[in-house]
């Protein structure tokens, strides 16, 4: 069965810290995708990278950076000099693409605080 | 670049009612999902649509229905509203003929069921 382990259910840190958002996936599959998602407080879901099961190349993005080890089942996302825009639910996503199906199994998220 | 449309925004009922949850994508999408979103329970899938004409249950799918209307619409009822389906509820779309993409949402729909 897929499943997807966010252990951290609540962050606080004060900004300009960093912080490292956990996730954990079990899949039989071979071929996979996982994804992380934004919510912010206003509660639209915001799609932040997509990383398939074949490219475990870590990536930056800004001061967003995720690191992918498929040794360990993990894809876990690092926030560099957090700001309070940076404050939401993020959740983590993994998709096996069954045919059209590409249903998305969740995380129950992450909430993060960012305070001034 | 409308993206996925979800109507209404906001919606109270009270039990026993019934409502249809509208979603529209302009991205030329073949799949379509509708999820409910319940605190401390993340996403929750209800239907998908893997195509236009099929419809398939997805994790929690007692007490509603679906339809897709045609490729850009999938709605979402509920014949006899109960408190237990408050909750917010997300139609998502995506194009399964490329790997690289994500699924699109649209804002949500905030239901109340009294």
């Amino acid at each position: 069965a897929q499943k997807v382990t966010q252990a951290q259910t609540e962050i606080s840190v004060v900004e300009k810290e960093d912080v490292t958002l956990d996730c954990v996936y079990e899949t039989r599959d071979t071929t996979y995708y996982l994804f992380w998602y934004k919510q912010p407080p206003s509660g639209e879901l915001v799609f932040l990278i997509r990383r398939n099961s074949f490219d475990e190349q870590n990536e930056i993005s800004g001061r967003y950076s995720w690191n992918f080890q498929k040794s360990t089942s993990s894809f876990n996302f690092t926030i560099t000099a957090s700001q309070v825009v940076d404050s939401a639910v993020y959740f983590c996503a993994l998709s096996a693409p069954a045919g059209n199906n590409r249903k998305l199994i969740w995380g129950l998220g992450t909430s993060l605080a960012v305070n001034p | 670049n409308a993206g996925v449309t979800q109507t209404p925004k906001f919606q109270v009922l009270k039990t026993g009612q019934s409502m249809t949850l509208q979603c529209a994508q302009d991205m030329n999408h073949n799949s379509m999902y509708w999820y409910r979103q319940d605190p401390g329970m993340g996403l929750r899938l209800i239907y998908y649509s893997a195509s236009e004409g099929t419809t398939d249950k997805g994790e929690v799918p007692n007490g509603y229905n679906v339809s897709r209307l045609n490729k850009r619409e999938f709605s979402l009822r509920l014949e006899s509203a109960a408190p237990s389906q408050t909750s917010v509820y997300f139609c998502a779309s995506i194009w399964t003929g490329d790997s690289n993409q994500p699924q699109h949402f649209g804002d949500g729909t905030r239901l109340s069921i009294l």
